[in-house]
């Protein structure tokens, strides 16, 4: 299954299927990506990073690949479990100076896992 | 592990009370934010601060001031509670490298009636 991000914020997938959640960002300047969880009654929770200079980097289960190009993010998920079911966010670093490093958030795709 | 926390999961409040939100981090690190969360909205950032004493306006202050008086705490306050601040407010923190992502509390979830 694929998705939008910001288009399509469900994402059905059968267990045991990859997921594919996708995200467009806005600002070309951006140099960090996140993708973040977040579970039902919980805050996010960080999965992976990838910086601007990198096109991919693969995690335990989860692969994150950046297209600079056309300025898109997406999130792999191998072997979709129960487990994976939640709110998916992308965020970009835009840098708002001061040392802090603050996230702009996309608005996220609830994964579902089906039987 | 890294840990932030907030002082409530739930709370209810009436219109035009002040309203202060906690959040406490255990990691030294430099920078910590206050976002609020809405269905259809996603994460919207109130204010940040990366030092004690230091902050900064979010995308959407308006309402909100925000106190860091030491560097482990940082309290979002509301002056005078509206219905519209009704919300789930999260609070995370990152090192100032930024090398890493930020950590998020587990929310307070804020209702003004």
């Amino acid at each position: 299954g694929e998705s939008v991000g910001l288009h399509l914020p469900t994402l059905s997938v059968q267990e045991g299927d990859n997921s594919i959640i996708n995200c467009a960002y806005s600002n070309s300047a951006s140099d960090y990506f996140i993708w973040y969880k977040q579970e039902s009654g919980k805050g996010p929770q960080f999965i992976i990073d990838i910086r601007s200079n990198m096109d991919k980097r693969q995690g335990q289960r989860v692969t994150v690949l950046l297209n600079k190009t056309v300025k898109h993010l997406s999130l792999q998920i191998a072997a979709t479990q129960p487990g994976d079911s939640a709110v998916y966010f992308c965020a970009e670093n835009i840098g708002r100076g001061g040392g802090a490093d603050g996230l702009t958030f996309g608005k996220g795709t609830h994964l579902i896992i089906q039987p | 592990d890294v840990k932030v926390t907030q002082s409530s999961r739930y709370l209810v409040k009436r219109t035009g009370e002040k309203v202060f939100l906690e959040c406490v981090q255990d990691m030294d690190h430099e920078n910590m934010f206050w976002y609020r969360q809405d269905p259809g909205l996603g994460l919207r950032l109130i204010y940040f601060s990366y030092d004690v004493k230091m902050k900064e306006k979010g995308d959407i202050p308006e309402g909100y001031s925000v106190s860091r008086e030491k560097k482990e705490r940082f309290s979002l306050i509301l002056e005078s509670a509206s219905t519209n601040q009704t919300s789930m407010y999260l609070c995370a923190s990152s090192p100032q490298s930024g090398a890493v992502g930020q950590y998020f509390g587990p929310g307070t979830r804020l209702t003004v009636t």
